[in-house]
């Protein structure tokens, strides 16, 4: 089975900016999580998704969203970008996201400049 | 809201040393635990997990943790570590009632050197 996927690998922006990255979850899986990391915070969660609705949110400014289709596959969006946002953004997968195991995908890295 | 916290932030031994990674995690009820490694360039794996039955669990690469439930720790050990062990260790909690979110610690990098 391919593992989860994240589109954009790289990326560069500029402040007020907006971005959209991707997840492509593993086959099968219907919820997809996003975290994101920065050296010394660890991963902090974004949301999650199931069955194309948030089903759990984090405590990040509406300038953070996301969405689900209905293949799984998962984006999220930042607006108006600022430099705190730098970070490397993931994406994990898992089957139903209730009691079974995430599956993290490589990660975009989003410099914001 | 459940918290987790790993007080070894940055952890320096040299090859063959054992490892004891601490986690502690505030949550009274029924929670799923997890290790996972980020090794230099590479995604997060999993290493290992616990979701019920024997308390002691063992994952790869000859790593195990211990739940003990009264102390709402899940330790992470290896005895004997090898350079090839360096990497970002994070340990994750996930409440079991409901659709809880999983919450993680702040992770530990440990370099072993040769």
């Amino acid at each position: 089975k391919a593992g989860v996927t994240q589109t954009p690998r790289y990326l560069i922006k500029t402040r007020g900016q907006q971005v959209t990255l991707s997840c492509s979850p593993i086959s099968g899986h219907r919820s997809v999580s996003w975290y994101q990391q920065t050296p010394g915070q660890g991963l902090q969660f974004l949301f999650e998704y199931f069955s194309e609705t948030q089903r759990n949110k984090g405590n990040f400014p509406g300038r953070f969203s996301g969405r689900q289709f209905s293949n799984s596959r998962s984006e999220m969006n930042v607006s108006t970008l600022e430099l705190g946002d730098s970070a490397l953004y993931l994406c994990a997968s898992s089957l139903q996201g209730r009691t079974d195991t995430q599956y993290f995908g490589p990660g975009t890295r989003l410099t914001v400049l | 809201a459940q918290s987790v916290s790993q007080h070894n932030h940055h952890v320096i031994l040299s090859e063959a040393a054992s490892l004891e990674l601490g986690c502690n995690y505030s949550y009274g009820g029924t929670v799923n635990l997890f290790w996972y490694v980020q090794y230099p360039g590479q995604h997060l794996q999993l290493l290992l997990k616990y979701f019920s039955g024997d308390p002691l669990v063992k994952g790869i690469k000859g790593f195990e943790a211990e739940f003990i439930k009264s102390k709402f720790s899940f330790n992470l050990r290896k005895p004997s570590v090898q350079w090839s062990d360096t990497a970002e260790y994070f340990c994750a909690v996930k409440v079991v009632e409901g659709y809880q979110k999983v919450t993680f610690g702040t992770g530990t990098k440990l370099q072993v050197i040769p």
